[in-house]
């Protein structure tokens, strides 16, 4: 079955910081990886999708890798700004064709 | 880009009755369609895959006779929350797939928070 792993589960960092979110996952047997961002009471946004053949994937501020071997992901994220506030999720699509979520995490970036 | 709707996005219902939640996906034909349901503070837990015409496949410990789900075209899916009680109370967001293969990247819709009172 597998499982994603999102730690920590919140992350406090000040305003123009450069930082890393980490997402690990127990089967590499998986079409794609997706970040998303959620914010408090809202539903997902789409931030990248990395396709299982590809190592990375950049949007603007945004750049997201993919070590299926390993079963990780980083989603790194340039300057920080407060409007990046938000709690971000892993998910990955297994050979099962479904989406399995990791927890999240609650991002806070303080002015 | 592609969108998927979801109506309503907030509903307030009385314990024993029941509340049905449609997801549509507005620009494309979605084969296949997803519910998931939210905890606070908790992952995103797949309750059901529907396929148009189809019956829908729920998930381990998912009751399908109280979660009734309809996927009667390729545009709609319809979530009803039969008898539905205070711990039924939930976020639920749906997502619809334009083919059956995981290799079609997912669309969310908005999300329908549901109070049972």
């Amino acid at each position: 079955k597998q499982e994603v792993t999102q730690i920590p589960a919140a992350l406090s960092v000040p305003e123009g910081e450069n930082l890393v979110l980490n997402c690990s996952f127990t089967d590499s047997a998986i079409y794609n990886l997706q970040w998303f961002r959620q914010d408090p009471g809202k539903g997902l946004t789409s931030l990248l999708l990395i396709q299982s053949s590809q190592r990375e994937q950049t949007s603007g501020r945004l750049n997201a890798s993919l070590d299926k071997s390993s079963g990780r992901s980083t989603l790194y994220i340039a300057a920080s700004q407060p409007g990046d506030s938000a709690t971000y999720l892993c998910a990955v699509t297994g050979a099962n064709s479904k989406l399995t979520f990791g927890k999240g995490i609650t991002l806070s970036v303080r002015p | 880009g592609a969108v998927v709707s979801q109506h309503p996005s907030r509903v307030i219902c009385k314990s024993g009755t029941s509340v049905k939640i449609e997801c549509r996906s507005l620009d494309f034909q979605a084969t296949t369609m997803f519910w998931y349901r939210q905890f606070p503070k908790k992952s995103l837990m797949l309750m059901a895959t529907s396929n148009e015409g189809s019956k829908a496949t729920y998930e381990q410990g998912v009751e399908k006779d109280k979660f009734l789900i309809n996927h009667a075209s390729l545009t709609l899916s319809t979530l009803t929350v039969t008898s539905a009680h205070p711990e039924d109370s939930s976020f639920y967001i749906c997502s619809a797939q334009l083919g059956t293969s995981g290799a079609y990247e997912q669309y969310f819709g908005p999300g329908t928070r549901l109070t049972v009172t």
